[in-house]
């Protein structure tokens, strides 16, 4: 089983829709991360959770929420889904060290 | 703030010749760098990291990298290219802020191999 887990791995949505996109990990890190990934721009953090009670904003977490629901769980909401919210989004774990971060499959979004 | 920087968004190379992709970071701290590898329609897997140990890294599949602090690099290399080579790569470095770590991704840089 993969150390990083993420669903669905490819969604499409309408513009104005909510939705989940979801991770769990196996790796038993306290730290859990998303990202978006967009051609030519690399990966950039949405939101970061270094505890269960610690949640932060990345770069970019303008239309986007998140729930660290346990340890193992952290979920990314899209409240109301725009079209320039189309991407890859990541889900990654670090352990405490951060000497390596573990990424999901990532999660493939379109919204039209 | 640090940032990173991937010199090439695309390299094309043939196979059985010498890969190097480049990366630049700034860093007011003792950096830990990355690099990263991303085949087409797959995740992110962890090809090598420096942590302040051996300037010199070897990673999988061949791959190795040095951590050049006067020069602020860490650049990816291969002695001999192979087909499934042809993938993207991350050069990451991991930021102390606020006394917390986060992981800076550069742009990316996608390698081509050519038969």
């Amino acid at each position: 089983d993969a150390d990083v887990t993420q669903t669905p791995r490819n969604r499409i949505t309408k513009t104005g829709k909510r939705i989940m996109l979801e991770c769990s990990q196996t790796k038993g890190h306290d730290r859990m991360y998303w990202y978006r990934q967009d051609p030519g721009l690399g990966l950039r953090l949405i939101y970061y959770s270094f505890d269960v009670k610690d949640i932060n904003k990345g770069e970019i977490s303008d239309g986007y929420s998140v729930s660290r629901q346990a340890q193992a769980k952290f979920s990314l909401s899209l409240e109301s889904a725009i079209p320039n919210q189309t991407a890859l989004y990541f889900c990654a774990t670090s352990d405490p060290n951060h000497t390596e971060a573990f990424f999901g499959q990532g999660t493939r979004l379109t919204v039209v | 703030a640090q940032s990173v920087t991937q010199l090439d968004s695309h390299v094309s190379v043939s196979e059985g010749t010498p890969v190097l992709l480049r990366c630049n970071y700034s860093s007011s701290y003792s950096p830990s760098l990355f690099w990263y590898v991303q085949h087409p329609n797959k995740g992110l897997q962890l090809l090598l990291k420096y942590t302040s140990a051996a300037t010199l890294v070897k990673g999988i599949n061949g791959f190795e990298a040095e951590f050049k602090k006067s020069e602020t690099s860490f650049h990816l290399t291969k002695p001999s290219a192979h087909m499934s080579d042809a993938a993207e790569y991350f050069c990451v470095v991991s930021e102390l802020t606020s006394g917390t770590y986060k992981y800076i991704f550069g742009t990316g840089t996608r390698l081509k191999v050519l038969a």
